[in-house]
């Protein structure tokens, strides 16, 4: 019973790199989400999804691009990769969207930019 | 819009003690709340959550919060601490209207049990 995995758990860039941040669950869930963690900051949404096709913008999109082709998969892209982007990136899903029951949370991507 | 204020960023209690972790909550419609927990390097995962009627929830591992309207409050308690309690604990709100919520989270309270 996976649940919601992400890669890779660690990941070192340099200034201005790219790379993608990967999500799938086996729950066949239709919501997806992304959230960063910041120390004492709590987690704020970057974007989420409603289902296959359709994704939309959270509270800090800003530097990041989400695409959502299948139901499992919620992939994360950084384009060009800056300091205040080190944080630890958390994907969630839940199975309601109107009645809000429970997001199962993935182990977290550390992301540190150099 | 809704938001969410805990109450400490580090609370500390001896093993045995009363552990009460305190959120408070701002939301225009009827919420619906929830108290999350992170263990060190794992994501979060559901301690109990509140959506509609009975104000006291229990949860799981001994945790229990009463939803407090008049107060705005949703404060998470366990009567005796245990050294497995030592994580971080966030309360998360939701305004419940379909199609357009989403969670909003505290920022966190880092709870220590000391032996």
């Amino acid at each position: 019973n996976a649940g919601v995995t992400q890669t890779p758990k660690f990941r070192i860039l340099k200034i201005g790199q790219s790379m993608t941040l990967q999500c799938t669950q086996d729950m066949n869930h239709n919501y997806m989400y992304w959230y960063r963690q910041d120390p004492g900051m709590g987690l704020k949404l970057i974007y989420y999804s409603v289902g296959a096709g359709i994704t939309d913008k959270g509270e800090v999109p800003n530097g990041y691009n989400v695409s959502r082709s299948t139901t499992e998969d919620f992939p994360l892209r950084l384009e060009l990769a800056a300091p205040s982007q080190t944080s630890v990136y958390f994907c969630a899903s839940s199975p309601d969207w109107g009645r809000f029951t429970e997001a199962f949370f993935g182990q977290g991507t550390r992301l540190t930019v150099v | 819009a809704q938001s969410v204020t805990q109450l400490g960023s580090h609370v500390s209690v001896s093993e045995g003690a009363l552990v009460l972790l305190r959120c408070n909550y701002s939301s225009s419609v009827p919420p619906y709340l929830f108290w999350y927990v992170q263990y060190p390097n794992q994501g979060l995962q559901l301690l109990l959550k509140y959506t509609t009627g009975a104000t006291l929830v229990k949860g799981i591992n001994g945790f229990e919060a009463e939803f407090k309207k008049s107060e705005t409050s949703f404060h998470l308690t366990k009567p005796s601490a245990h050294m497995s309690d030592a994580a971080e604990y966030f309360c998360a709100v939701s305004d419940g209207q379909g199609g357009s919520e989403k969670l909003v989270f505290g920022k966190g309270t880092k709870l220590t049990v000391n032996p």
